[in-house]
């Protein structure tokens, strides 16, 4: 059955370090979207990738950067990691021209910052 | 994008039907309503779409007014496992596929 799995699913890392986390998706899905959520509230949009080569920021992108080199992956890299990036990273991938708002998500990635 | 106000939780008990009703006063033409569900310490899933009148799945029904400023999630006789919270969405392909998500509804269903 295709899915979409992010690794590791607990990391704990320290101020100014470079963290990448991983996003991996089998529906050959061309839309791609890296969100974080907060304690208590809803998801927020980090970056997002319609397809190979394809990047662009979301709402909260500042601190963090994506590349896309083929159709499954989409991996967020945290620059220099910081207390206040310390949130739960959700990974969705998406299907062009079908249901517009249908995405799939991964089962989120839990980042601590010391 | 057309933003969204939900009750932020409710209460029900195993059996009984729950209706969450999401406001969105400034749909445009062109939006799609979505409802997503989210359980602890999980991704949101993917509920229902409409656009308007009533849609129903295995799952849930969603019933949109004529002038669409409002959607009515229905989710008939829950079970404690539908204890989540429900986020409501509007957005069409003009939107290139990104989802807004407010702060949802916490929904507790009780014994």
């Amino acid at each position: 059955d295709a899915e979409i799995t992010q690794s590791p699913r607990h990391k704990i890392t320290e101020t100014g370090r470079q963290v990448t986390l991983a996003c991996h998706q089998t529906w050959n899905h061309n839309n791609m979207f890296w969100y974080r959520q907060d304690l208590g509230h809803g998801l927020r949009l980090i970056h997002y990738s319609y397809g190979v080569q394809d990047t662009n920021k979301g709402e909260v992108s500042d601190g963090y950067s994506v590349s896309r080199s083929n159709t499954e992956d989409l991996p967020l890299t945290l620059e220099s990691a910081a207390s206040s990036q310390t949130s739960v990273y959700f990974c969705a991938s998406s299907e062009s021209g079908v249901t517009y708002n249908e995405q799939f998500f991964g089962p989120g990635t839990r980042l601590t910052v010391l | 994008l057309a933003k969204t106000t939900q009750p932020i939780s409710m209460d029900s008990y195993e059996g009984q039907e729950v209706n969450i009703t999401c406001s969105h006063n400034n749909i445009a033409t062109n939006d799609y309503i979505t409802w997503y569900q989210q359980f602890p310490s999980q991704g949101p899933r993917f509920i229902i779409q409409g656009y308007k009148t009533k849609v129903t799945n295995e799952v849930a029904s969603l019933f949109i007014p004529a002038d669409r400023k409002s959607s009515t999630l229905s989710l008939p006789r829950v079970s404690l496992s539908d204890t989540a919270v429900y986020y409501c969405l509007v957005g069409d392909e003009d939107s290139s596929y990104k989802l807004i998500f407010g702060s949802g509804t916490r929904l507790l269903v009780r014994p």
